[in-house]
């Protein structure tokens, strides 16, 4: 089973700061990695897949990047909206498909 | 617009079978996708159930295999998530969702709401 390690575990920013989360895999995921975001009482949404594309409707200051181990998800400038916990995954090898343990984004 | 909705029981014994129902709208669950099941237990962080492919195979998370049967009904346009002998580690809020390895967006790309399960007596 792929492991996915993500850090920080909380990231306390000010809105319009830059906000940089990572994620580290166990083992090679190539580019077959996944970024969501999940709000309080919501279902997570799509962010980022194959670790660089956005998904339908995602604002250009959401950027991901890397491949194999090491990934990254960048927000230029976070809005008000940008607080949440953000979710990694990978699809390189499964069963099972497993997500990182999460970072949430919080306002300092 | 491509919506999934899932439905059943809110509360389940421990020791008997959760049984949850999604229904797709918007889409035809014989195209190319995968149709699949995340959980996520109160406070914490998702967890990938199982997922049936448009041509009925099946792939289970191994920690759950054995208690777990995904099914697909194509002249009902859902599928559905059986899992047997549950216990209160089972109690979370169950996604059910689209995936894609090779079609379009290659994620899960289409959430449900989420419904709530318990587990107790």
């Amino acid at each position: 089973e792929i492991v996915l390690t993500q850090s920080p575990a909380t990231l306390s920013l000010s809105p319009g700061d830059r906000a940089t989360l990572s994620c580290r895999a166990s083992q090679s995921v190539r580019s077959f990695l996944a970024w969501y975001q999940q709000k309080p009482g919501q279902a997570p949404r799509l962010l980022i897949y194959d670790a660089s594309n956005r998904a339908t409707g995602i604002p250009a200051r959401f950027s991901g990047s890397g491949s194999g181990t090491d990934f990254t998800l960048t927000i230029s400038s976070l809005e008000p909206e940008d607080f949440a916990v953000y979710y990694c995954q990978q699809r390189s090898s499964w069963p099972p498909l497993t997500f990182g343990g999460g970072t949430k984004v919080e306002i300092k | 617009q491509v919506q999934l909705q899932e439905s059943g029981p809110g509360l389940v014994k421990p020791s008997e079978t959760l049984s949850l129902t999604c229904a797709v709208s918007g889409f035809s669950v014989s195209i190319n996708y995968y149709w699949g099941w995340i959980r996520q237990p109160p406070g914490k962080g998702l967890e990938w159930v199982g997922s049936v492919h448009h041509s009925g195979n099946t792939y289970y998370n191994p920690s759950l295999k054995s208690r777990l049967t995904i099914s697909l009904d194509t002249s009902k346009n859902h599928f559905s998530l059986k899992l047997s002998f549950v216990t209160a580690a089972d109690t979370a809020v169950y996604y059910c969702v689209r995936h894609s390895d090779s079609t379009g967006t290659t994620a899960f790309d289409i959430w449900g709401q989420g419904t709530m399960v318990t587990v107790s007596s």
